[in-house]
């Protein structure tokens, strides 16, 4: 069965370093989403990508968050400099572009930031 | 905007009993409405979506979901609750058909389910 991989699964840093997450969606999936979820909240979406195409970013801290899905595959959210607010699950989410297709999501990533 | 409303936080039932986990949603055009069902420290799983068509909707581990329009609803639902369906459930609506339409998540609800 097809799944959406994300890396690292768990990951710990220091306040005001870098970090990045690693997003490989569904093979055959245009859309991608990355979502964050605080502990015991709903997802909330950061950006979404149509191939390579941001969609909507407006969720985005820009200031120190990025996302690019450069050839339209795989994507990378990298935060820089890490706060203590940004401790949360990361979630990668992938679907069909058109109709009225659900999300299909992969493992999450826990950041801890100390 | 879109959006999604999950009125309970925790909803407690025995097991064997019927469980309903509620949903209601906005949105300006025709509805797609989803559920997903979370574990600790995993992501989200599909449960079921609701189209268009006949309002019951039954997807995974039998739940089923109840759509009614005039209520705006999307009720959750099962039968005979088991232990196993304890987790933190997510009610979710697409804003439409284009692939610029985003998925909106409510704010969950744990449901506990007592032996």
């Amino acid at each position: 069965e097809a799944e959406v991989a994300q890396s690292p699964r768990y990951k710990i840093t220091e306040k005001s370093q870098a970090v990045a997450f690693w997003c490989d969606p569904i093979s055959g999936h245009a859309t991608l989403y990355w979502y964050r979820q605080i502990l015991g909240q709903g997802p909330e979406l950061l950006v979404q990508f149509q191939d390579e195409s941001v969609v909507d970013d407006s969720q985005l801290p820009k200031d120190r968050f990025s996302a690019e899905r450069l050839k339209g595959v795989d994507s990378t959210l990298k935060i820089q400099p890490a706060e203590l607010g940004d401790s949360a699950m990361y979630l990668c989410a992938s679907s069909l572009s058109r109709g009225p297709a659900g999300a299909f999501f992969g493992q999450g990533t826990r950041l801890t930031v100390v | 905007a879109q959006s999604v409303a999950q009125p309970e936080d925790q909803v407690n039932v025995a097991e064997g009993n019927p469980l309903t986990v509620k949903c209601t949603y906005s949105v300006s055009g025709n509805p797609y409405l989803f559920w997903y069902v979370q574990y600790p420290n995993r992501g989200l799983q599909f449960l079921l979506k609701y189209i268009t068509g006949d309002n019951l909707v039954k997807g995974s581990y039998g739940f089923e979901a109840e759509f009614n329009k005039s209520q705006t609803s999307f009720h959750l639902k099962k039968p005979s609750a088991l232990v196993s369906d304890s987790a933190l459930y997510f009610c979710a609506v697409r804003d439409g058909y284009s692939s610029a339409s985003k998925i909106i998540f409510g704010s969950g609800t744990r449901l506990s389910i007592r032996p």
